[in-house]
């Protein structure tokens, strides 16, 4: 079935260090890779999105390709700030058939002043 | 624009008892997910509904598990009778319609502890 692997976590950095969290995906077809953020007593949400091979998504300056030719979706940030200390979880959905979200096991980042 | 609301926020009952979830979507989603987000994991989609139909269950244990979508707005989960393992943190999610372009919007989820 569909499956999503995440790099293991805790990650810490300082801040202005760079970030690359890797995602790697199973999936039937061509899904559509998300990136979700659950920040300290919140829920989760969106942070960016691709629907197809090398579309780049970004928001907030985090940054992520989809690489069909590696089945990854790696996430980056030149810069990290304090405030992106969060967990960050990568995402398929399945074209056709049941669109669910299948989630990775989510990557803890603290980014330390 | 209201977000998705659930309550409780917590819950902690004892093995064997039962427990009720309530999800309030956002006005005008037509779809609504239930997902099950054991600690350490990522959230696992237990039943997606669209507008009070259900389109996806494959993944809920029905035998002590329900879900219903009441008038195609409001829904509620209840797990009777309650094991250890469904300690988690139940989160409710809904969209404007189902599909990888419809963004889903997370409730603040409920945290149960099975003891």
């Amino acid at each position: 079935g569909d499956s999503v692997t995440q790099m293991e976590g805790p990650v810490t950095l300082s801040e202005e260090a760079f970030l690359t969290i890797n995602c790697t995906y199973t999936a039937t077809g061509y899904p559509s890779l998300f990136w979700y953020v659950q920040y300290p007593g919140e829920g989760l949400q969106l942070l960016l999105k691709a629907t197809k091979a090398d579309d780049k998504g970004s928001n907030k300056g985090f940054e992520a390709t989809y690489r069909k030719e590696t089945t990854s979706f790696h996430l980056e940030k030149g810069s990290v700030q304090v405030s992106d200390s969060a967990v960050y979880f990568c995402a398929l959905m399945a074209r056709g058939g049941s669109e669910k979200l299948v989630f990775g096991k989510g990557t803890k980042l603290t980014v330390n002043p | 624009e209201a977000g998705v609301a659930q309550s409780p926020r917590y819950k902690i009952i004892e093995k064997r008892q039962s427990v009720a979830f309530w999800c309030n979507p956002i006005s005008g989603h037509a779809t609504l997910y239930w997902y099950q987000q054991i600690l350490g994991q990522g959230p696992k989609l237990l039943i997606q509904f669209q507008n009070n139909g259900v389109v996806d269950d494959s993944q809920l244990p029905k035998d002590r598990f329900s879900a219903e979508r009441l008038k195609g707005v409001d829904s509620t989960l209840k797990i009777q009778p309650a094991k250890l393992e469904d300690s988690a943190v139940y989160l409710c999610a809904s969209s404007f319609r189902a599909g990888p372009d419809n963004e889903q919007f997370f409730g603040p989820g409920t945290r149960l502890t099975v003891l």
